[in-house]
């Protein structure tokens, strides 16, 4: 089955303690994104990748680290995580290619730093 | 980076109605698309639009490409349609995708 796969599904975890969200895609697709959602702001852009060792910033890209050593994987890396940082994120993939055609959502992250 | 409008925030319909929700876009936009949020948070990529018509099911979206809008209509409303649509696209100058704020909708029984 084609899936975008996140763990944990949910976090609860204290100021500055160093986690990580894995995703990963089954489907082979180039381009992989990380977006969080908070009430009234909608879904924003953390980080993207284009491909292998390729990545770029999004709209809100301060307090992430991402990293894409292998194709399927695109894990969001929170070093010292702060309150701000509580937020619903979701990982997203897109078809072959590296514009962000039709995009497939995984489930989603709840994380609340405390 | 570009600027995205949704309208209306929110809706509130009876089963069997039909509506209209419009996106608007500061710039030109690529790989338009639109998306629905179902209660339980699940997102689902409706339609791939950047450009023309398309319909699926009771779903139909229509994006005009040069006057920087997008339409989505859905007919004979169901309780299953609520949740949140969200229109998005990439803009010119790069690969990222932006969201627009989104719709808000309640189909009531």
């Amino acid at each position: 089955e084609a899936q975008v796969t996140q763990n944990p599904r949910y976090l609860i975890t204290v100021t500055g303690k160093k986690l990580t969200v894995t995703c990963s895609q089954n489907m082979n697709h180039e381009y992989m994104s990380w977006y969080r959602q908070d009430p009234g702001l909608g879904l924003r852009q953390i980080y993207y990748s284009m491909n292998v060792e390729v990545t770029d910033k999004g709209d809100v890209p301060e307090g992430y680290k991402v990293s894409r050593k292998e194709k399927r994987n695109f894990p969001l890396i929170l070093e010292s995580p702060s309150p701000n940082q509580t937020s619903l994120y979701f990982c997203a993939s897109s078809f072959p290619g590296s514009r962000p055609d039709t995009q497939y959502f995984g489930p989603g992250t709840r994380l609340t730093v405390l | 980076g570009i600027q995205v409008e949704q309208s209306p925030p929110d809706l509130i319909l009876q089963e069997g109605a039909n509506s209209t929700l419009r996106c608007n876009f500061s710039d030109s936009v690529n790989n338009l698309q639109w998306f629905h949020q179902n209660p339980w948070g699940q997102l689902i990529n409706l339609f791939y639009i950047p450009s023309g018509t398309k319909q699926n099911g009771r779903l139909s979206a229509t994006t005009v490409a040069t006057e920087r809008y997008s339409l989505l209509y859905i007919s004979s409303s169901q309780t299953t349609d609520s949740g949140v649509y969200f229109c998005a696209g990439v803009d010119n100058y790069g690969q990222n995708f932006v969201f627009g704020p989104g719709t808000r909708l309640s189909v009531l029984p």
